[in-house]
């Protein structure tokens, strides 16, 4: 079956730092690729978006300029958290597919900004 | 825009039980509906995929059902067993998932 990976799988910073966050799918070309976040005890939002080759589309009240997504080729987009704080810290997880209809997902990361 | 309903938030049974976690949604035009699995602190497990088409979808012991025009879904769970306890969520998908908040069940011994 499709597999996705994130890494890392686990990933504590100190506040102000920058975090990346990759997500591959191994196996297959992902067309469109997902982000989404979970805080505790709440469920996934989706944050974005991420088509190959083309600017990232963003979910309301998500920050395009801290949360940069770039997703470069067919089997890879990355997250990058820039000038992350605590109240970033979240589980990340991506899903991959090469259709909408078909998403596979990532292991997720957890981020603690300290 | 999309918006998905899981009822009970919180269920705890008794060992060997059978249960039906519920899911709703408001827009009907979807690819398709998943359930998923969530363990705490760990990513997701898919269980079962509906198609829009589908009515239906059977493993082991899960049992879905979506019913599009009504936006219900329900994920049924025969003879409960303790490692069933976990967060279940469910995702409806028209162009991208939506999730539900998700049913936290316990099962106990």
């Amino acid at each position: 079956g499709a597999v996705v990976s994130q890494h890392p799988s686990r990933v504590i910073c100190k506040s102000g730092t920058s975090v990346k966050i990759e997500c591959r799918s191994l196996d297959f070309q992902a067309t469109t690729m997902f982000w989404y976040r979970q805080f505790p005890k709440q469920s996934l939002m989706l944050m974005a978006t991420s088509n190959e080759g083309s600017k990232a589309t963003y979910e309301q009240g998500v920050e395009k300029d801290k949360f940069l997504i770039n997703h470069a080729s067919l089997t890879l987009s990355t997250l990058t958290v820039t000038s992350a704080h605590p109240e970033d810290s979240s589980f990340y997880i991506c899903s991959a597919g090469q259709s909408t209809d078909t998403q596979y997902f990532g292991p997720g990361t957890r981020l603690t900004v300290l | 825009k999309q918006e998905v309903t899981q009822i009970p938030a919180a269920l705890s049974v008794p060992e060997g039980e059978n249960l039906v976690l519920n899911c709703s949604f408001t827009d009907s035009a979807i690819y398709n509906l998943q359930w998923f699995r969530q363990d705490p602190g760990k990513g997701l497990t898919s269980l079962l995929l509906i198609q829009s088409s589908q009515r239906e979808q059977t493993s082991g012991r899960l049992n879905a059902s979506l019913d599009k025009s009504s936006g219900r879904s329900t994920l049924y769970i025969a003879a409960s067993q303790p490692g069933d306890s976990a967060t279940y969520l469910c995702a409806v998908n028209n162009n991208d998932m939506r999730f539900g908040a998700g049913t936290r069940l316990t099962v106990k011994p």
